[in-house]
């Protein structure tokens, strides 16, 4: 595709709810990144794959947060039994190999997570 | 203390005046210094990224980096309304690969 794509946008889960999200990033990129953005702060490093090794998790708040990219593709953040806490806009970048890391980091539009 | 810095705003400044935004970051072993624009409800878009002491000029954007003084600005000349939304400054930590963001800071451009 064109850009990084998240789905879905928005997500409303009871508390105690399990949610997925989903991207899928731009073709070809071996990068790709979590992070989580509470309201009026910056994104936070959620984790990192390079291709469908996970090499950071540091980011993730609890055991409650689980995230894979099993084809080196299209990856997914698992969030169980949510908490109100979790609510945030969650985003997803991807990269390719050949960039300094970071520097071309393309973002997606986010899936914004209300735990009610 | 939080590892990188930046007032919150909002700043306001009248159309076709500069726009000064500054950051500080606090891990002297930070290698890469990133801007990034968030317009509201969108997703942050890199605007400038910069790895040297001293100034980088992209069109109306000019990136200065200070590693003494762990200080980091983005001047935007001729601002326009367009330019409004919050700027988020971004450091990637020892493992290079993790960005760092300070909070963002709000710029108001006044038409």
């Amino acid at each position: 595709g064109a850009g990084v794509s998240q789905s879905p946008r928005y997500k409303v889960a009871k508390r105690g709810q399990d949610v997925a999200l989903r991207c899928d990033p731009i073709s070809g990129h071996v990068s790709l990144f979590w992070y989580q953005q509470a309201l009026g702060q910056g994104p936070e490093f959620l984790t990192y794959f390079q291709n469908e090794a996970q090499l950071d998790k540091s980011g993730l708040p609890s055991d409650r947060f689980f995230a894979e990219r099993p084809e080196g593709s299209v990856s997914t953040l698992k969030i169980q039994r949510t908490q109100q806490e979790d609510s945030a806009v969650y985003l997803c970048a991807s990269s390719s190999w050949d960039s300094p890391l970071g520097a071309e980091a393309f973002f997606g539009q986010g899936t914004r997570l209300t735990v009610v | 203390q939080k590892e990188v810095e930046q007032n919150s705003g909002p700043l306001s400044v009248p159309e076709g005046a500069i726009a000064s935004l500054n950051c500080t970051y606090s891990d002297r072993g930070s290698q890469s210094f990133f801007w990034y624009r968030q317009y509201s409800g969108k997703s942050p878009e890199l605007i400038m990224f910069i790895y040297s002491n001293g100034d980088k000029e992209d069109g109306r954007f000019t990136a200065q980096l200070n590693k003494a003084s762990q200080y980091v600005s983005l001047l935007i000349r001729d601002s326009q309304p367009s330019d409004s939304a919050t700027y988020l400054c971004a450091v990637s930590g020892d493992s290079s690969y993790k960005l760092i963001f300070g909070s963002g800071t709000r710029l108001l451009v006044r038409p």
